[in-house]
């Protein structure tokens, strides 16, 4: 199967704007997905086929990206932005998770 | 709208390990249900899907010949059992919903989850 590679960890100024990366051969096929975790929580859907927000999902997070790469922008990032962020998309196999982005917010 | 787990199950290794996802306020066989689990410290993997509609699944070749997803469409539930645990199996196991929208399109993404259900396997 294939594999969707994320940057370990990022960090950012509170108010300031941040991307996080996902980089996979399945994103040149399907569209990524990007899903936040908190400590103790299940994952929440914030961003879907690329660049579509669910309802109830704050403006300031946007997704773009282009052949192999996906990317999740944090515009104006809050306090309450700090927590893991998972890419995942459809593959030839199933579906593949990124290995998520610990995001800090100083 | 949600999807309520059964609770923490705790295994020895070469046993079985069935877990619940209960659904309720939308349509049970509206929607694909994934499993995804998360060992402790570590990322999402994806585990496989079932249409409640059909009762077709697909598993990742990871899991193949130890996993098997049913459903129960009378009461609205989902369950994942998964057989010959290792100690490696002791995980989170979450189910999710594969969205779809009101035309009956589904877009590759899971927009609810479960609370989640820990699994430990340990002699």
């Amino acid at each position: 199967s294939s594999e969707l590679t994320q940057d370990p960890a990022v960090s950012v100024a509170l108010g300031q704007t941040v991307r996080v990366t996902c980089q996979g051969d399945s994103l040149r096929g399907y569209y990524a997905n990007w899903y936040q975790q908190k400590p103790g929580q299940a994952p929440i859907l914030i961003i879907y086929d690329k660049n579509n927000r669910p309802s109830g999902i704050p403006d300031r997070f946007s997704g773009s990206g282009s052949g192999s790469t996906a990317s999740l922008t944090i515009t104006g990032a809050q306090a309450e932005d700090e927590a893991d962020y998972y890419c995942d998309s459809r593959d030839s196999t199933g579906w593949v998770f990124g290995g998520g982005t610990r995001l800090t917010v100083l | 709208v949600q999807l309520v787990q059964s609770g923490a199950e705790l295994k020895k290794p070469g046993a079985s390990v069935k877990v619940s996802c209960k659904a309720s306020g939308y349509i049970f066989t509206g929607h694909y249900i994934h499993w995804v689990r998360q060992a402790p410290g570590r990322g999402l993997e994806w585990m496989g899907w079932i249409n409640p509609n059909t009762d077709v699944t697909e598993y990742s070749q990871k899991f193949q010949g130890r996993v098997t997803m049913t459903r129960d469409t009378s009461i609205s539930t989902a369950y994942m059992e998964l057989s010959r645990l290792r100690s490696d199996d002791t995980a989170v196991y979450f189910c999710a919903r594969q969205y779809s929208d009101t035309s009956g399109y589904y877009y590759n993404a899971l927009d609810m989850w479960g609370q989640g259900t820990l699994v430990t396997v340990s002699s």
